[in-house]
């Protein structure tokens, strides 16, 4: 089946750094990428749908400058969380849309410290 | 737009019991896609089950069955002779399916289930 791999699993930064988190589809071609938001005990939350070749289109309320799409190959997205306050810290986890259904990454924890 | 409701944030179910997990959604859309997520603490999302909106019959995979009532907008999922293992949070997700439409997934606020030995 239809896999999308997700690194880093886990990550801890400083205050004001940038944290990098890639998505990859394994097997298959993703010219559509979703990426998720999810607080503890909460939902996931849609902030941004990731194109390939074109910009991407981010949820009312998400900071285009802050939450840096990269979405260059039909196979690699990335999310760059720039400047990271404590705030940040989330659950991250991106998505692709798969014939009917979806496939999901496995997720970045991100801690900012 | 498109909203989904999971009005229990916690269940709790003895093991080898059913339990259902409520859902209901509202759209304006004739076409649209239903689905069931467990996610458990690890945080993947596990796909359940999935109804369209147009198929008559009601979905069912294994032990879940989701219990579709398209005139109320409700689309309940069902875990017959829960484990241990089945205990996680689990989302209800609607998707459209219109033509031209983005196809992201619009979640509800999870229910926490807690199966008890």
């Amino acid at each position: 089946g239809a896999v999308v791999s997700q690194h880093p699993s886990r990550v801890i930064c400083k205050s004001g750094t940038s944290v990098k988190i890639e998505c990859r589809s394994l097997d298959f071609q993703a010219t559509t990428m979703f990426w998720y938001r999810q607080f503890p005990k909460q939902s996931l939350m849609l902030m941004a749908t990731s194109n390939e070749g074109s910009k991407a289109t981010y949820e009312q309320g998400v900071e285009k400058d802050k939450f840096l799409i990269n979405h260059a190959s039909l196979t690699l997205s990335t999310l760059t969380v720039t400047s990271a306050h404590p705030e940040d810290s989330s659950f991250y986890i991106c998505s692709v849309s798969v014939n009917y259904g979806y496939t999901f990454g496995s997720g970045t924890r991100l801690t900012v410290v | 737009a498109q909203k989904i409701t999971q009005t229990q944030p916690g269940m709790f179910v003895q093991e080898k019991e059913a339990v259902t997990l409520d859902c209901t959604y509202d759209t304006s859309d004739q076409s649209y896609g239903l689905f069931w997520y467990k996610q458990p603490s690890s945080g993947e999302m596990i796909f359940l089950i999935y109804q369209g909106s147009y198929d008559e019959q009601n979905a069912t995979e294994g032990r879940y069955s989701l219990n579709f009532q398209k005139a109320r907008k409700s689309a309940n999922l069902v875990i017959s002779a829960s484990q241990l293992g089945d205990s996680a949070m689990y989302f209800c997700a609607m998707r459209r399916i219109s033509s031209g439409s983005a196809r992201q997934l619009t979640f509800g606020s999870g229910t926490q289930l807690t199966v008890l030995p």
